[in-house]
């Protein structure tokens, strides 16, 4: 089957500006996480979803960030007054159940703020 | 608070040689250990991982890991590379039972 899927690939926005990035996850898979991967840097945590709702929202780096989840599939990762040091590639991540569960990547959208 | 240490930023051998990529990580209770590699244009690809058993794990393409608890290390290695094996490769930590701490990443480049 079709694996973690991303859109847009690239978004360029300007300072000041709303965005959203969507995921597609495996189908069936219950968990999925959010990533954001700075230029030089591995991928630090943002958020995670069991089902509909936001188990772990603890690495959303302010209120500017909001993500949702409302069917238990797709998700979208929304921010708000975008700022030049929101530029990153924001990863979605999903697993079967979540816990231990290996996490399967997509391949990520980069966000470039000017 | 969990964290991961990659400690070569960079890292070149060549093709035919063996490769090892070091990560130590702090964690207070037993580990879930993950080594990840990523190719340009590509998602994070899982290359192996440990929960519990046999400290040496075998991934795929080749690839092994050995977790030492007394070292607090997760290294990756390989008998023999092949220049499609550049790429960046990232530990990580599973924290909290579901999110990855990951290290900054080691950037593997391959001379023929």
């Amino acid at each position: 089957g079709a694996g973690v899927s991303q859109t847009p690939s690239n978004k360029v926005t300007e300072k000041g500006k709303y965005v959203e990035l969507r995921c597609d996850p495996i189908s069936g898979h219950t968990a999925l996480y959010w990533y954001r991967q700075s230029l030089g840097q591995g991928p630090e945590f943002l958020i995670y979803f069991q089902g509909t709702g936001a188990a772990d929202d603890s690495g959303l780096p302010n209120d500017r960030f909001f993500a949702v989840r409302p069917e238990g599939s797709v998700s979208t990762l929304k921010i708000q007054r975008t700022e030049r040091g929101d530029s990153a590639v924001y990863l979605c991540a999903s697993s079967l159940t979540g816990g231990v569960d290996t996490q399967y990547f997509g391949p990520g959208t980069r966000l470039t703020v000017l | 608070a969990q964290s991961v240490t990659q400690p070569d930023i960079h890292i070149t051998v060549s093709e035919g040689a063996s490769l090892e990529l070091r990560c130590n990580y702090s964690y207070g209770a037993t580990p879930y250990l993950f080594w990840y590699v990523q190719s340009p244009g590509q998602g994070l690809q899982l290359l192996l991982k440990y929960f519990s058993g046999d400290t040496l794990v075998q991934g795929i393409k080749g690839f092994e890991a050995e977790f030492k608890r007394s070292q607090s290390s997760f290294n990756l290695r390989k008998p023999s590379v092949h220049w499609s094996d550049a790429a960046e490769y990232f530990c990580a930590v599973g924290a909290d039972g579901n999110k990855l701490v990951f290290g900054a990443g080691t950037i593997l480049r391959v001379k023929s």
